[in-house]
């Protein structure tokens, strides 16, 4: 079946534009996660949604970085004046409901020049 | 905070020799600790979860809360084994995960 997809796959943006990725979950999947994952690093947790409501928001690094998935189904992260430091690969996860395995997508690596 | 570390960043070994990556964690409950792996052009996948106690791959990791450690082990290495392989903790009331950064293993044929 359809594993979570993400998009873009690629983007490059010129520092201080707005950006927004999407991610489409596996369907049926209540839980969407967010992470950022800098180059050599780990995946660093941003935001986690139940339906369509952002449980956890601890992990957006300023107010710069929004997360919103208000059917409960996609999700969009948007970033705005993006910064140098915002490059990443930005992964989507969902899974089926809480305590459930969670499904990564492909990421979407984000280039800030 | 809860934290992991993943001491080694690159662990080459030969095919057929035993595998060990380390894994050591700091939190103050009781965590759920997990194994993700990514092979080349592949995206991040659940290798193993210490609640299953179970065998993946070949791969079995044990959850040693004295030492603080759940370090992956395989007795025999293959070369399809090579990926990175993210040891992650998931504690708290909801789903936060913090992953380690990574260890890169590299079986030599």
């Amino acid at each position: 079946g359809a594993g979570v997809s993400q998009s873009p796959r690629y983007k490059v943006a010129k520092r201080g534009q707005d950006v927004a990725l999407r991610c489409d979950p596996i369907s049926g999947h209540v839980s969407l996660f967010w992470y950022q994952q800098a180059l050599g690093q780990g995946p660093e947790f941003l935001t986690y949604f139940q339906n369509e409501a952002q449980l956890d928001k601890s992990g957006l690094p300023s107010d710069r970085f929004f997360a919103e998935r208000p059917e409960g189904s996609v999700s969009t992260l948007k970033i705005q004046r993006t910064q140098q430091e915002d490059s990443a690969v930005y992964l989507c996860a969902s899974s089926y409901r809480y305590q459930e395995t969670q499904y990564f997508g492909p990421g979407t690596r984000l280039l800030v020049l | 905070a809860q934290r992991v570390t993943q001491p080694e960043k690159l662990l080459s070994v030969f095919k057929g020799a035993p595998v060990e990556l380390k894994c050591n964690y700091s939190y103050s409950g009781s965590p759920e600790l997990f194994w993700y792996v990514q092979y080349s052009r592949q995206r991040l996948q659940l290798l193993l979860r210490h609640i299953s106690r179970e065998s993946i791959k070949g791969f079995t990791a044990d959850l040693n809360k004295g030492e603080t450690s759940f370090h992956l082990k395989k007795p025999f290495a293959q070369e399809e084994d090579s990926a990175m392989y993210y040891c992650a903790l998931k504690g708290g009331g909801y789903q936060k995960v913090t992953f380690g950064t990574g260890t890169k293993l590299q079986v030599i044929p």
